[in-house]
């Protein structure tokens, strides 16, 4: 069963760092792009970062440019998201997902972490 | 940054009703759309993917159709699990935007 389960939220002060976390379980980790989505809270899904399977390749949304950085560890099977210059408009859930290249799409979501800005 | 625009953005609808959900891209995208489901407090399931294939294990009330830049959901029979808010998402190019969401109430 494939599994994807965050951890690493919480509340930080504005300009504060955080890094997220995303154990993945149940299938080849791997051999799967992965990508991190927010929502905040009362509004819709933001894509955030997407990564390669071998780290090669990044992508951003132009509001984290230069913040956050998306990286893995295909060893401990984990996605991880290190969030830093943190602004109150970063609060939201964080979810990580497994992009399926195949179908074009996000096939798999954890539950996601809930991550507040605020002083 | 291609934008993703969905009409209507809240319905009422009934057990039993066919409802129809629109996706509009400022550009064309091919078939690079997908649509998901979310329900309150969790997280968002895939149900269709390049605009028209259904997700495995998704029921077969739920559809998907279009190409280029209009793209429609369709749940041919609304179930009283169906309530919940629905999302576009174009994966045509980076950055990947999604729909502002329509939400499905019951009336």
């Amino acid at each position: 069963e494939v599994q994807l389960v965050e951890s690493g939220g919480g509340l930080v002060q504005p300009g504060g760092s955080l890094r997220l976390s995303c154990a993945a379980s149940g299938f080849t980790f791997s051999s799967y792009w992965m990508s991190w989505v927010r929502q905040a809270p009362g509004k819709g899904l933001e894509w955030v970062a997407n990564i390669k399977q071998d780290g090669s390749e990044k992508y951003y949304v132009d509001s984290v440019k230069g913040r956050f950085t998306i990286s893995r560890d295909n060893a401990k099977n984990s996605l991880y998201l290190q969030m830093n210059s943190l602004r109150a408009e970063d609060t939201a859930v964080y979810y990580c997902a497994r992009k399926n290249i195949v179908i074009s799409s996000f096939d798999y979501w954890g539950q996601g972490t809930l991550v507040t800005v605020s002083s | 940054a291609i934008q993703m625009t969905q009409s209507p953005s809240s319905l009422s609808a009934s057990v039993g009703d066919r409802v129809t959900i629109t996706c509009r891209a400022s550009q064309g995208i091919r078939n690079d759309l997908g649509w998901y489901q979310q329900k309150p407090g969790k997280a968002p399931k895939l149900l269709i993917y390049a605009a028209s294939s259904l997700q495995s294990g998704v029921p077969s009330r739920f559809s998907g159709s279009g190409s280029g830049t209009d793209f429609t959901l369709t749940i041919s029979s609304l179930q009283p699990e169906d309530f919940a808010t629905y999302y576009c998402l174009q994966d045509y190019n980076y950055p990947l935007t999604f729909g502002p969401g329509t939400k499905v109430d019951i009336k």
